[in-house]
């Protein structure tokens, strides 16, 4: 099985700053790599697909990038409705198809 | 509107059995790669089961040989039929799809609002 390695746990960043979130994965799985949101009381949401994959209804502000084994998320210029818990999953060949641990992000 | 609902979340005794249900509209859960997902309080998000098209299907370690995914077609309904439930099973389950397959590089593109499953005696 592959193992995703999420880091930080949690961060706290000022509105307009840009973070970074990293998943690192046990072997490569092409561009086999997504990113949700999640906030408290809702439906996780998709973010990225494909590893850079954009969607309409996703503020443009995100963007993810990586190859091989490591991959990011970036948000650039932190809103407020950005706070939540950030999660990467791949779905490389067959299940299982793993989470990583989650990033916790705070508006300071 | 594609959307999917879940429901049969509730309280349930330590090895006590529950049936989730997953009505899809605007989708059809043989035409997509389906799945179960959960959240545990103060926890992050957990595969658990896949459904394929030709219908097969995968568990994780934590529920094979307990939880079962399936579907009615003719009813467009997905099932997590769960036994032998465990305190640790306390959960919000979410019904997914990937509604875009390879599109999306199969990302979860569709969730439910999910049901809560609470073991406890």
């Amino acid at each position: 099985d592959i193992q995703m390695t999420q880091s930080p746990s949690s961060l706290s960043a000022f509105l307009g700053d840009t973070v970074t979130i990293t998943c690192r994965t046990s072997q490569s799985i092409g561009t086999y790599l997504h990113w949700y949101q999640l906030k408290p009381g809702e439906a996780p949401k998709l973010l990225i697909y494909g590893v850079s994959g954009f969607l309409r209804e996703v503020p443009s502000r995100f963007t993810g990038s990586g190859s091989g084994t490591e991959f990011t998320l970036t948000i650039s210029g932190l809103q407020p409705e950005d706070s939540g818990i950030y999660f990467c999953q791949h779905t490389y060949l067959k299940p299982p198809w793993t989470f990583g641990q989650g990033t916790k992000v705070e508006i300071k | 509107e594609v959307q999917l609902v879940e429901s049969g979340g509730g309280l349930v005794q330590p090895g006590g059995s529950l049936t989730l249900s997953c009505a899809a509209s605007g989708l059809s859960v043989s035409g997509s790669f389906m799945n179960w997902v959960r959240q545990a309080p103060g926890k992050g998000l957990e595969w658990l089961s896949t459904i394929y098209g030709n219908g097969d299907t995968f568990h994780a370690d934590s529920v094979r040989g307990r939880f079962t995914i399936s579907r009615l077609s003719s009813k467009n309904v997905l099932f997590f039929q769960m036994n032998s439930l465990r305190i640790e099973d306390t959960a919000v389950y979410f019904c997914t799809a990937m509604l875009s397959g390879a599109g999306h590089s199969y990302a979860i593109d569709l969730w439910g609002q999910g049901t809560t499953v609470t073991v406890s005696s």
